[in-house]
């Protein structure tokens, strides 16, 4: 089963502007992670949130966490075209790193 | 350093027909890991080892699927026989034991027709 739900499905916007995707889970989770999935390829490790943690940066990306709401948004400032992929959040309910991964959000930077 | 290698990438079968996949992790990960991704849809986990014991494979149907790593290095999964249902991507992983950071294979590709 899906733990995770990314909102929005689909988003497109133009280079240089922020993209905003959330998550929301339904457990209690030790950690959080995003990645990226380009077409037809494997998925890349972007970031990880513990629990105890609030809010993340890594360059061009912020990354939140809402444990109250079982929530968490990835923004990435000033996009550009090769930022175009799918987005997962994943969340490690458990430990033993057994991730349970969300349906993803995919995202389209247009030039 | 060299990343998760997975082969074949593409593969077309009947449904009934049996397919192996095989998966080399990035040198000295003792976790690795099999994902099934449907179209659409995220990963999901079929399986976990640690060096070459299964650490979690409640979701996997064992009425057709079966993992080995018998070395505790590389690793195959097999189905057989195979349904329309398991027309997916295969993803393998792996990570250091203990560590948060997966590193993903770019994935073997199944149709079943």
């Amino acid at each position: 089963s899906q733990q995770g739900e990314e909102d929005p499905q689909a988003l497109s916007i133009q280079e240089g502007e922020n993209a905003t995707m959330n998550c929301s889970y339904k457990t209690s989770i030790n950690n959080l992670q995003w990645y990226r999935q380009n077409s037809g390829r494997g998925l890349v490790h972007l970031i990880l949130i513990r629990s105890n943690e609030r809010e993340k940066h890594s360059g061009r990306l912020r990354v939140t966490l809402d444990t109250s709401k079982k929530s968490s948004s990835l923004l990435i400032t000033a996009s550009r075209a090769a930022d175009t992929a799918s987005y997962f959040c994943a969340t490690d309910t458990g430990g033993g790193n057994k991730l349970t991964f969300g349906t993803g959000t995919q995202l389209k930077v247009e030039l | 350093e060299a990343g998760v290698a997975q082969s074949p990438r593409y593969k077309i079968i009947e449904k009934r027909q049996s397919v192996a996949f095989w998966c080399n992790p990035i040198s000295g990960h003792a976790t690795l890991y099999w994902y099934q991704q449907i179209l659409g849809q995220g990963p999901k986990l079929l399986i976990q080892f640690q060096n070459n014991g299964v650490v979690d494979d409640s979701q996997l149907p064992k009425d057709r699927f079966s993992a080995e790593r018998l070395k505790g290095v590389d690793s195959t999964l097999k189905i057989q026989p195979a349904k329309l249902e398991d027309s997916a991507v295969y993803l393998c992983a792996s990570s250091l034991s203990g560590a948060n950071t997966i590193y993903f294979g770019e994935g073997s590709w199944l149709t079943v027709v």
